[in-house]
Parts: structure tokens; sequence; C-alpha cells
């Protein structure tokens, strides 16, 4: 079955700086690749997604690319700022498999 | 307003006593799931279900079993409750698996 890592566990940045997110899946049949942002309490909220056939993808100060080959994804935040702090969770699923994996999370902590 | 909803938020109970959390949707979703947050473990599916009358064993499904005899409602029922069950609950809810989850807010369970 689909294995996801993710890495950083923590990630800690200064505000204004950039920060980035790694993480690699195992199934090669994978099409999906969601990012969740949980802030301290609250439950998980998608905030960009890219699927297998786009290497890149950006919303605002959020991107994503995605490396088919090396079969990895980063979730880049630039201008971080201190409502950025929270944890971040990627995932991998593909229309086969019928499931949804999520990595174990990075803590990220924008400080002022 | 389209949400999942979940209930209850809080639930402290003693070991043995069987318990259901409830879980609905209001946006006519197919695919319904059950995640338990754990530290440094992130979110581990136990148990997902792709229509109604259709559910599937997700990583952690022992000590759990759930029902889909509505499309809207998805409960999650623990039979008979053991302190390792205590965790935190989320259910979540797509269009599909290569679609955006919704979380409800979770349940937080204390089985002592």
């Amino acid at each position: 079955g689909e294995n996801v890592e993710q890495h950083p566990s923590t990630l800690s940045v200064q505000e204004g700086d950039s920060a980035v997110i790694k993480c690699t899946y195992s199934d090669s049949a994978s099409n999906y690749f969601p990012w969740y942002k949980q802030e301290l309490g609250k439950r998980p909220q998608l905030i960009i997604d890219i699927r297998s056939n786009v290497g890149e993808k950006k919303d605002q100060r959020i991107a994503v690319t995605l490396n088919k080959t090396a079969k990895h994804f980063s979730l880049h935040i630039t201008e971080t700022q201190p409502e950025d702090s929270a944890v971040y969770f990627c995932a991998a699923s593909n229309t086969g498999f019928q499931k949804l994996v999520f990595g174990t999370g990075t803590r990220l902590l924008v400080s002022p | 307003e389209a949400q999942v909803t979940q209930n209850p938020r809080y639930l402290i109970t003693v070991t043995g006593k069987k318990l259901t959390v409830t879980c609905s949707q209001n946006m006519n979703h197919e695919y319904m799931s059950w995640y338990r947050q754990d530290p440094g473990l992130g979110l581990r599916q136990i148990y997902y279900s792709m229509n109604v009358e259709v559910t599937d064993k997700g990583d952690v499904p022992e000590g759990y079993k759930v029902s889909r005899k509505e499309k809207r409602n998805f409960p999650l029922i623990l039979e008979s409750p053991s302190p390792n069950q205590t965790s935190l609950y989320f259910c979540a809810s797509s269009r599909g698996i290569n679609s955006p989850l919704h979380f409800g807010n979770g349940t937080r369970l204390t089985v002592t």
C-alpha cells in the first residue's frame, strides 16, 4: 500500500522567510496530492492540492511542486507570517487504490 | 452552510462501555471517512465509505465499527472502548477519493 513520509517534523522560521515542507510517496500510481493546514485546536483544512498531470501550482504565497519521477512533492510558503504557524499535513491518493494516506505532519512556527 | 457535523466534541468514558460518535454531512458527498489523530502519528484512517452500504477498513480498524445506511450519516461505534482508543477523532467527507476532504470539528475521546 501507499506510504507517505513527511519532513521535517518541526520547522521554525522568522517572519518574512520562506518555508519548505517535503513529502515522498511510495506508490507510483498515486495521482492526487493535497496539503492540509491544522491550526491549534481546529480541524484540518485544505490549502492547496495538485494532480499528477501538473508539475507546479501556486496560490498567492503558497505553491506546491510535484516530481513524479522521484515520487516527491513539496509545499512552499513565501513571506511567512505568524498566522502561518500551524501543523501541515501532506497526503497522497489514487483512484484505483481508493485510499488517501497522510504524512505525519510538520509543525511550522513563524516567529515575529 | 456546507459542513460536516460531529458529536459529541468531548467524551469521557470508562473501559468497556459502548459508545457512538455521530457524523453527518449536508453536501451530498459520496465518500466519508474516519481518522484518529495522535501526537507524532498524524492522521490515520480507521474506516471509510465510498457510498451507501459500502464500507471498508482503513489502516487502524481494530476495535471500531461503522455503518453507512444513509448517504449523509457515518457513525463510528466503539463496542468495548479501551484506554488505547483515547484520541482525537475526525470525520471527513468529499465528492470522491481524489477530491478535497471536508473535516468535522473533531471529537476528543478519553477512555479511563
